[in-house]
């Protein structure tokens, strides 16, 4: 079946970039996605990509699709104590009637 | 717009319970779907409605229900509540007219005692 992993922590300076990667196994896949979810909150959608797409750019943040490797990043430039929070990302497609597939879910620490 | 919302933000309930969640998707928006999350499992799809109908389902058991009403309104049913049960249920709703992109509420966050 589908399945979407992440590693489960990353610590980053404040100021730097910081790279949240996940892999997925449904060469179906339609949509993949990156959610936010600060303490106590439901999840905020913060963008997502075509599976025909290479890449897309949203201000501080880049989202990186290698279809052949089933491999997605995000990149948040200038990380702020503001981005700390769970990031999860997710995978949807016809195989899955468009349910999407979420991985455990990547906590970001930011530290001064 | 006014985003998803969901009543009610915290309950407390005893084992043995049943507990009724209430889900106001995004106007507009037919599909709404209901998961929940727990830190050991993290998020698990329990089911999809789209016009008052169930069309997907999650591998939950029988105890959890839901249902959607004319205006997209669903709500979710949890009967003889276990201590397993406790876990943030959250909701998502999609306008599923070429959009599959899902937007979250915030939550109930439920503990069973």
């Amino acid at each position: 079946g589908e399945d979407v992993e992440q590693s489960l922590f990353l610590s980053v300076r404040e100021g730097d970039s910081s790279v949240i990667n996940c892999t997925y196994t449904d060469s179906s896949s339609t949509y993949l996605y990156w959610y936010k979810q600060e303490p106590g909150a439901g999840l905020q959608l913060l963008t997502y990509i075509f599976s025909n797409m290479d890449m897309k750019q949203d201000q501080r943040l880049t989202v990186l699709l290698n279809k052949k490797d089933k491999h997605l990043s995000l990149r948040i430039a200038d990380t702020q104590t503001g981005d700390s929070a769970i990031y999860f990302c997710a995978e949807s497609g016809p195989g899955g009637s468009y349910i999407p597939t979420f991985g455990r879910g990547t906590s970001l620490i930011v530290h001064p | 717009k006014a985003g998803v919302t969901q009543t009610p933000r915290y309950l407390i309930k005893t084992r043995g319970q049943q507990v009724t969640l209430s889900c106001s998707p995004i106007s507009g928006h037919r599909s709404v779907s209901w998961y929940q999350q727990t830190p050991g499992q993290g998020l698990q799809f329990l089911f999809e409605y789209f016009s008052e109908t169930q069309r997907n389902k999650g591998n939950f058991p029988g105890r959890f229900s839901g249902r959607q009403f004319s205006n997209s309104r669903s709500e979710m049913n949890v009967s003889t509540l276990e201590l397993g049960d406790s876990a943030l249920y959250l909701c998502a709703s999609r306008d599923d007219r070429g959009g599959e992109t899902q937007y979250f509420g915030p939550g109930t966050r439920l503990l069973v005692l």
